[in-house]
């Protein structure tokens, strides 16, 4: 069965602080996506990142990384010296090549004090 | 960018009546797509539409909801009685294939009365 976990429900920081956002999921695909989203107070989903299972290679982009490890089925979400803009719930997705559905976890609250 | 374009943004209306939401995809997307999101919970998948016709679909989805697209360019969620626990955001998405990735639009908040 697919299922996404985001174990930590709500993160506060302090601005500049990093801080690693955890993501675990589980499927019997070897083929399979994994997607991060950031939904601001506003309340729109903002696509950040797509990942396919084949392709493990951490990446970076600014202040955001993200490091899929196969290994312990996780696909972390790292920002590097945060801003009080970072604050927004965070969504971890996964879809199986099979199905063209986005499976969801129930997200990270982040909230960065100045 | 290409957008996927909700409208209305805020919809509220009493129980039992019917709801249309509606959305228009990006213009060379084939894939189409309504998700859920309830108050403060995750988000949900509802139903996903593809060559005009439902290719799969959630528990969530029962017969009072059916989706259309019903001139190429909108593509429509129908409630047809509404329940006070269909109070949600709704979002509309779309994607040009399997895993490519889904553009999201900007949600209709539907608020049950």
């Amino acid at each position: 069965a697919q299922k996404v976990t985001q174990a930590q429900t709500e993160i506060s920081v302090v601005e500049k602080e990093d801080v690693t956002l955890d993501c675990v999921y589980e499927t019997r695909d070897t083929t399979y996506y994994l997607f991060w989203y950031k939904q601001p107070p506003s309340g729109e989903l903002v696509f950040l990142i797509r990942r396919n299972s084949f392709d493990e290679q951490n990446e970076i982009s600014g202040r955001y990384s993200w490091n899929f490890q196969k290994s312990t089925s996780s696909f972390n979400f790292t920002i590097t010296a945060s801003q009080v803009v970072d604050s927004a719930v965070y969504f971890c997705a996964l879809s199986e090549f099979n199905t063209d559905k986005l499976i969801f976890g129930t997200g990270t609250r982040l909230q960065v004090f100045p | 960018e290409p957008e996927v374009t909700q409208t209305p943004s805020h919809q509220v209306t009493q129980m039992g009546q019917e709801v249309i939401l509606r959305c228009v995809p990006i213009s060379n997307h084939l894939y189409f797509y309504w998700y859920r999101q309830i108050l403060g919970q995750k988000v949900e998948f509802l139903v996903s539409f593809y060559n005009n016709e439902i290719s799969e679909k959630s528990e969530i989805f029962d017969d009072q909801f059916s989706v259309e697209r019903p001139d190429g360019s909108n593509f429509t969620l129908k409630i047809r009685s509404t329940k006070l626990e269909d109070s949600a955001m709704y979002f509309c998405a779309s994607s040009g294939g399997t895993g490519y990735g889904y553009t999201f639009g900007s949600g209709t908040r539907l608020t049950v009365v």
